[in-house]
């Protein structure tokens, strides 16, 4: 089982639509989440953490926390063509210190 | 100004060449990284540093090596590339300590693109 757990896609939905965004991991002690965007031939650009269960919310970004069943999701809401990108979820596992495992990323399409 | 740079950020190789790629950071940060990513494979830590005199390696660190030469600068090395070690490779950075689990929020370089022929 791979650590951190996220599909490839593409994941496409229309402009304006809501983008769903998931992610499972194993380590039960994680404590750390984040979301990262990457534009194809760039680099990782942090856009969300979170670290207590529930939502946390930022512009157009959501995202959402579920420590018990181990998922983290992003929520784009009002997808504009510019989202096009992939997604990276980060993990930080129990007793990493700053170190972050990554899952592969999904493939976000926002079409017009 | 960027805060994380790395150099160069295009290089092609040949088989069996040393090659040095170079990071630098203007963030103030403690702990850098190296990281290589391939498709379908995701990012992988190569090596790690928390401080100048800590440096620890990843869970590829094979064929690799670094070098820490003050707080801003850490650099990785191909002793003898081979074609395998073809990957983007990103350092990044992030603080030591900080208020909350924030500090582990890391911050990446634009990468530098190797070919190694």
């Amino acid at each position: 089982q791979k650590e951190v757990e996220q599909n490839s896609g593409p994941l496409s939905v229309p402009e304006g639509a809501i983008a769903s965004l998931n992610c499972t991991y194993s380590d039960r002690g994680s404590q750390s989440f984040f979301w990262y965007r990457q534009y194809s031939g760039k680099s990782p650009e942090l856009i969300m953490s979170i670290y207590s269960n529930g939502d946390k919310e930022d512009g157009r970004f959501t995202a959402q926390l579920n420590k018990a069943s181990q998922y983290v999701s992003l929520l784009i809401r009002d997808s504009q063509p510019s989202d096009s990108a992939t997604y990276l979820c980060a993990v930080n596992p129990t007793g990493g210190g700053n170190k972050l495992t990554f899952g592969t990323g999904t493939q976000l399409k926002v079409e017009l | 100004d960027a805060d994380v740079t790395q150099t160069p950020r295009n290089r092609i190789t040949k088989t069996g060449k040393r090659i040095m790629l170079e990071c630098s950071q203007t963030k103030g940060h403690d702990r850098m990284y190296w990281y290589r990513q391939d498709p379908g494979l995701g990012l992988r830590l190569i090596y790690y540093s928390f401080d100048v005199k800590d440096i620890n390696k990843g869970e590829i660190s094979d064929g690799y090596s670094v070098s820490r030469q003050a707080q801003a600068k850490f650099s990785l090395s191909l002793e003898s590339a081979i074609p395998n070690q073809t990957a983007l490779y990103f350092c990044a950075t992030s603080e030591a300590t900080g208020v909350g689990p924030s500090y582990n929020e890391q911050f990446f370089g634009p990468g530098t693109r190797l070919t190694v022929l």
